[in-house]
């Protein structure tokens, strides 16, 4: 059973546009809500966090937008630049001692 | 601040063999985890050692078992190779109570032959 469902597997977009990934997650009890980004060869690097008790967190160019009610977040990558291009992975992780459960990753290309 | 280092680089073993991958955490952690990612898709939580003990464990084999020294470093063990155990294995660290923030190192590339 996939806990997080992640869409769209690929997405390509124009550089300076905005790219924006989709997560939903199903396990109430998760409560923290990573995004990575991972090159290939290379392993996956944190990018932006939130926890449920806020809707928006942005840093930068990046934005996690979060809905708790309709368990489902995002990521917002502004201005879109040719070496955003990588694969994110939305993650999510309940208390104690869980490791992070991912979804199956977007393949982000950002045309020049 | 020494990030998350893995070795070795790239392995390969033949199916039944045993195989010890290793983990250096970052400075100023003290709990490791470690992930299967198979080719196309996400990382897959295997354990996570707190204290020199498991006390975490994703839908893994008991054939996958590892070990956290006092330097807070790990080792991850496969026995009896698979050809599914082909992937990439990746370290992450983490200051046990704190924001949940896993740090992850470049991996190891396992293949099964």
């Amino acid at each position: 059973q996939q806990q997080v469902k992640q869409s769209p597997q690929s997405l390509i977009v124009q550089k300076g546009g905005i790219s924006i990934i989709n997560c939903a997650y199903e396990n109430t009890a998760f409560d923290y809500f990573p995004w990575y980004q991972q090159f290939p060869g290379k392993g996956p690097a944190l990018l932006i966090a939130i926890r449920p008790d806020v809707s928006e967190k942005k840093e930068g160019r990046f934005t996690i937008s979060f809905n708790k009610s309709a368990k489902q977040f995002s990521l917002h990558i502004m201005d879109s630049q040719p070496g955003d291009s990588a694969t994110y992975f939305c993650a999510a992780r309940g208390g104690g001692a869980d490791g992070l459960t991912f979804g199956k990753g977007t393949h982000l290309i950002i045309q020049p | 601040e020494t990030g998350v280092t893995q070795s070795p680089t790239h392995l390969i073993k033949t199916r039944g063999q045993q195989v010890t991958l290793r983990c250096s955490s970052q400075s100023g952690h003290n709990t490791v985890s470690w992930y299967q990612q198979a080719l196309g898709q996400g990382p897959q939580f295997i354990f996570q050692y707190y204290r020199e003990e498991e006390n975490g464990r994703g839908n893994f084999p008991p054939r996958f078992s590892g070990l956290q020294f006092p330097n807070y470093s790990s080792e991850l063990n496969v026995n009896a190779l698979e050809l599914d155990d082909s992937a990439l294995y990746l370290c992450a660290s983490s200051w046990w109570g704190g924001y949940y923030e896993q740090y992850f190192g470049p991996g190891t590339r396992l293949t099964v032959t």
